[in-house]
């Protein structure tokens, strides 16, 4: 069984400074990575996916994140934050499951809160 | 191009009643997932569609269930709906099983 673990419930940083937001797994096969972004009162936008390939994955709005096998992580970063970047981010997993179902479990989130 | 759509936005059901949430994905993508997400938490699974066929179920009671139709748009049912249901409906699409998914802004449901 596959399960996430976000380290950080809340990340308080200053605009223009770089955050590290947390997210580490456990599965007993190979993985599918992701982080999703929740902005108030709406659903969830894919930032980046990590499915094979490059360790290192470029997302939108700034963000990449790093595959670390070894460690069962998939770290978050951005080198300089904006006041808009202020929401919700989920780490996800999924795995090849039974039958190839590929469902992602979701962590309980960390809430990054950019000050001006 | 439209995004994943949900209906309604937001409801207040009494406890024991139905409700039906309804979901149309991005055109051309075959699955359809359905995550309950209470307030402070990370998205829970529900169900998870493709080509019309069910293909994962999370750990909710038979009280859930859900559809897929030939156009590929989803229902979630509730029955006999209790105050912990209340939440945050999420329906999400994807053109692949293993891709990312595109999600809904979701149905907020109230059960009083």
């Amino acid at each position: 069984a596959q399960s996430v673990t976000q380290l950080d419930s809340q990340v308080p940083v200053f605009e223009e400074a770089p955050v590290e937001l947390r997210c580490n797994y456990s599965s007993s096969v190979s993985v599918y990575l992701f982080w999703y972004v929740q902005y108030p009162n709406q659903g969830l936008q894919l930032l980046l996916k990590y499915l094979s390939g490059s360790t290192l994955v470029k997302g939108i709005n700034g963000f990449e994140a790093e595959f670390n096998k070894s460690q069962t992580s998939f770290h978050l970063r951005k080198p300089s934050v904006h006041i808009s970047d202020t929401a919700e981010y989920f780490c996800a997993v999924s795995d090849g499951g039974s039958g190839g179902s590929y469902i992602p479990t979701f962590g309980r989130g960390t809430s990054l809160i950019v000050h001006p | 191009d439209a995004g994943v759509t949900q209906s309604p936005t937001h409801l207040i059901k009494t406890r024991g009643q139905h409700v039906t949430l309804r979901c149309s994905p991005i055109s051309g993508h075959k699955s359809v997932s359905w995550y309950q997400q209470v307030l402070g938490q990370g998205p829970q699974f529900i169900f998870q569609y493709y080509e019309k066929e069910e293909r994962g179920r999370g750990n909710f009671p038979d009280r859930f269930s859900a559809r897929q139709f030939p156009n590929y748009s989803s229902e979630l049912n509730v029955n006999a709906l209790l105050l912990g249901d209340s939440a945050l409906y999420l329906c999400a699409s994807s053109a692949e099983l293993m891709g990312g998914y595109t999600f809904g802004s979701g149905t907020r449901l109230t059960v009083v």
